[in-house]
């Protein structure tokens, strides 16, 4: 798979602000890429699929005006939460051709 | 809709001991099967995947074994180490090229010396 890099690797925040996950392809041109979100001790769930100079496709249940999603370039993507709450406190990780990024512990307080 | 079944973890187990993880899927397509790693503190890795049925993953001393008959992968390997103790999860991709994949739980392996 593709090497994937996230950035922040951690992030704390206070309720009400948005928070913005950067995404990044390093060695493969991605048209495609995903975010998901893995809860403690439980699975890794697709929240969306990130498309290259268009619109994301989210899954069904996910708030798309909440989880704002930007594939400006083919290895970049970036995942914004919006008006972040404590619900919203999770693990995000991208992907890219089979290959995952670190992920990215959020914690809204 | 699509589904991958883990069994629950934590597994714990000797050094050189043999392990099974049972891995069970739901498709309504062909998908692709992958098992990934995730290590303390790092991120999810590839460690083995098969395309079609009768196919058999390896890597690492890890097989999979795709089981279109009985919608399984179930991962293996004959001899564990301390180093392998990690939480493993089951996925399928009804698409090439590793798009959207669905998990399993994942399940929790213990390795002592």
């Amino acid at each position: 798979g593709a090497v994937v890099s996230q950035h922040p690797s951690w992030v704390i925040c206070k309720s009400g602000t948005s928070v913005k996950i950067e995404c990044r392809s390093l060695d493969f041109q991605a048209t495609t890429m995903f975010w998901y979100r893995q809860f403690p001790k439980q699975s890794l769930m697709l929240m969306a699929t990130s498309n290259e100079g268009s619109k994301a496709t989210y899954e069904q249940g996910v708030e798309k005006d909440k989880f704002l999603i930007n594939h400006a370039s083919l290895t970049l993507s970036t995942l914004t939460v919006t008006s972040a709450h404590p619900e919203d406190s999770s693990f995000y990780i991208c992907s890219a051709k089979g290959g995952f990024g670190p992920g990215t512990r959020l914690t809204v307080l | 809709g699509d589904s991958v079944t883990q069994m629950e973890g934590p597994v714990t187990l000797s050094e050189e001991a043999f392990l099974t993880i049972n891995c069970t899927y739901t498709a309504t397509g062909y998908p692709s099967l992958f098992w990934y790693v995730q290590y303390p503190g790092e991120g999810l890795q590839l460690l083995l995947k098969a395309t079609k049925a009768d196919d058999k993953g390896s890597n690492k001393g890890f097989e999979a074994t795709y089981r279109k008959e009985t919608t399984s992968f179930h991962l293996e390997k004959g001899s564990v180490q301390v180093s392998d103790s990690a939480v493993y999860f089951c996925a399928l991709s009804l698409n090439t090229g590793f798009q959207k994949l669905v998990f399993g739980t994942g399940t929790r392996l213990l390795v002592s010396p």
